[in-house]
């Protein structure tokens, strides 16, 4: 069966400092990878997704960054935090299969940024 | 433009009640996929249900009902006999028939109460 794993859980961090976040997946290949904000009160807003090695797309722009080393690896990050990056930081998989794709969230990440 | 709306922000209900959550949406495309998630206190979306825009039969699972109807665009959930442990915010979503790029778009979530 498929997992995803998320680390850190919680993180708190001063405003100007850098970000790494780490999404991995186990149990399949040549996902669809996503990572997801989800602002306090506020629905999820999609940052970037991936379908495959070194292709990265993203949503909106902003102060962060994600690249995708390898196949099951998505990685989050930023140079230098700002206040507004505080949220809750989620990652998902998806395999698509007969135009269907249904997306698998992982636990996720709480930022703080003070 | 994909949207999808949800109109109810929270709700509270007494255990035991039945409760629907309203999911509206908006697409051009012909063939798309209708959504719903579970998002405990915990953090974590779970995936609840999955439904095909050729497919308008409803389903049920357990305490877990969907009424999918095309003509008005909604995809509305109803929980029979609420337990506190239903108690998350839940969200609808929406996608197209996907070429590998075409990523979800979320309601903005409705958040459940039940109250023993």
């Amino acid at each position: 069966s498929q997992t995803i794993h998320q680390w850190p859980a919680t993180l708190v961090q001063p405003v100007g400092s850098p970000l790494s976040l780490e999404c991995t997946v186990e149990g399949t290949s040549n996902p669809n990878l996503y990572w997801y904000r989800q602002a306090a009160g506020r629905g999820l807003q999609l940052l970037f997704y991936s379908v495959g090695i070194g292709q990265i797309s993203s949503e909106v722009p902003q102060n962060l960054s994600a690249s995708r080393p390898q196949d099951r690896q998505f990685i989050l990050s930023s140079k230098k935090l700002l206040l507004s990056d505080s949220g809750f930081y989620l990652c998902a998989w998806s395999v698509l299969a007969g135009g269907l794709d249904t997306q698998y969230f992982g636990p996720g990440t709480r930022l703080t940024v003070l | 433009a994909q949207k999808v709306t949800q109109a109810q922000t929270e709700i509270s209900v007494v255990e035991k009640e039945d409760v629907t959550l309203d999911c509206v949406y908006e697409t051009r495309d012909t063939t798309y996929y209708l959504f719903w998630y579970k998002q405990p206190p915990s953090g974590e979306l779970v995936f609840l249900i999955r439904r095909n825009s050729f497919d308008e039969q409803n389903e049920i699972s357990g305490r877990y009902s969907w009424n999918f109807q095309k003509s008005t665009s909604s995809f509305n959930f109803t929980i029979t006999a609420s337990q506190v442990v239903d108690s998350a915010v839940y969200f609808c979503a929406l996608s197209g028939f996907f070429s590998g790029n075409t990523p979800l778009v979320f309601g903005k979530g409705t958040r459940l109460s039940v109250i023993a």
